[in-house]
Parts: structure tokens; C-alpha cells; sequence
């Protein structure tokens, strides 16, 4: 597609509970990206795919999260065994494998653990 | 700890006025800088990047660097109510595609 697509919108899970969260790249895009927003604007980079490869997991917080994109299915991050300070807004991005390094960001997912 | 550094605001300007945004960097070898948008509750929003030292303008944007001072700006000129928003300042390391190291951001106001 045009757009970096995510879902879903919200999701709201008990502390101790499982999250998963999908992302489509924009068609055509190699690089997927990861980030978590949380405090208003404080930005926080969690891993990087070059198609199905991961390039940079240097973010990743290694015990609860994880993440994955596979051919022809959407990316996904998954949290195991949720913390309420695992409450943000993760934000996937995607870019083209040529030039600058431009990053194009999807609609967010919202999680709230409580 | 690379870090990016912005002026939280709120920074208000009068409409029509120019908003001079600042951002400076830690990190030397830093290559290429963009400038999003996000408005409250939405998704950032690509406006600009650059990578030569100097200015490059984009209608009403423009975009200056200064590697030597480890500092880039955005200007908008002809500042719109549709202008107020969260702009972020964001880093890469090289020209590929590694991760952005992104600033806090500065609050906008254009005051009609």
C-alpha cells in the first residue's frame, strides 16, 4: 500500500498479559522500524528488518519483547508478560532501500497495560 | 549516549511571523538530519531532511545545517494556525538506513 498501515488502533491489556501489535510497510519498502513513544514525545528506537532479516536490534529490551516479518505477513512486536510501564505508543516506520534514509511512519498502536 | 537536543517550548509565534526551531546534536559523525511534524495524538510527519551543510528550502521551510556547530534549524516562513504542532528533530548516522535518535521535540503556537 501508499501508507504504513498498523493494527490495531488501541489495545488494552491486564499487567502479566501478552501484546502483539502488526505493521505493513509501504509497498515496495525494505526496512522496517520499530519505536516506542512514550511521555509525550520521548522517542525510543526498538529494532530494524531488511525484509525479513533483523539489522539492528540494539533497542529491543531482550527478556519480554520480540518481533518478526516474514514474507507476505505483516510485521509484528510482541510483549510478553506486559508491564504497566510498557504502556506507549509504538510507532512503525518503513523506508526504501535507496538514498537518504527517509522514514515514513504508520498511525501508531496505542497499549495500555493496567 | 548519542543525544538530540531541542527546546521543549511551548514556543509561540504570531501568524504570519517566522518560527525558527533549533537543534543541536552530539554526535560529530552524524550525517543526515529531518525535521517531522506530529500533531497531537497522530503519527510524525516527514517535512524535510538534509545532509549538506547549509540551507535547503521546501516552500516555506527551510532546512539549515551546520556541521561544524553540531546544529540544524527549521524556519517556517509565513507561519499558519495549521503550522502549530510537536516538531521533532531526528539524527542518523550515516546515509543508510540505520535508526533515528530523536529529540524530545519543540510545541509550536501560532497565534492567530
Amino acid at each position: 500500500g501508499e501508507e504504513v498501515a498498523q493494527t490495531p488502533k488501541h489495545l488494552v491489556r491486564g499487567e502479566g498479559q501478552k501484546a502483539k501489535l502488526y505493521c505493513a510497510p509501504i509497498k515496495g519498502h525494505s526496512y522496517v522500524f520499530w519505536y516506542q513513544q512514550v511521555l509525550k514525545n520521548e522517542f525510543k528506537f526498538l529494532i530494524s528488518f531488511q525484509n525479513e532479516n533483523v539489522f539492528d536490534e540494539t533497542g529491543m529490551p531482550k527478556e519480554r519483547f520480540s518481533a518478526k516479518c516474514l514474507p507476505n505477513s505483516p510485521c509484528s512486536l510482541e510483549i510478553q508478560a506486559t508491564k504497566l510501564e510498557d504502556s506507549a505508543v509504538y510507532f512503525c516506520a518503513s523506508s526504501h532501500n535507496e538514498g537518504v534514509n527517509e522514514q515514513f511512519f504508520g498511525p501508531g498502536t496505542r497499549l495500555t497495560v493496567l | 549516549q548519542k543525544e538530540v537536543e531541542q527546546n521543549s517550548g511551548p514556543l509561540s509565534v504570531p501568524e504570519g511571523a517566522i518560527a525558527s526551531l533549533n537543534c543541536t546534536y552530539s554526535d560529530r559523525g552524524s550525517q543526515s538530519f529531518f525535521w517531522y511534524r506530529q500533531y497531537s495524538g497522530k503519527s510524525p510527519e516527514l517535512i524535510m531532511f538534509i545532509y549538506s551543510n547549509g540551507d535547503k528550502e521546501d516552500g516555506r521551510f527551510t532546512a539549515q545545517l551546520n556541521k561544524a556547530s553540531q546544529y540544524v534549524s527549521l524556519l517556517i516562513r509565513d507561519s499558519q494556525p495549521s503550522d502549530s504542532a510537536t516538531y521533532l528533530c531526528a539524527v542518523n548516522d550515516n546515509f543508510g538506513n540505520e535508526k533515528l535518535t530523536f529529540g524530545t521535540g519543540t510545541r509550536l503556537t501560532i497565534i492567530p
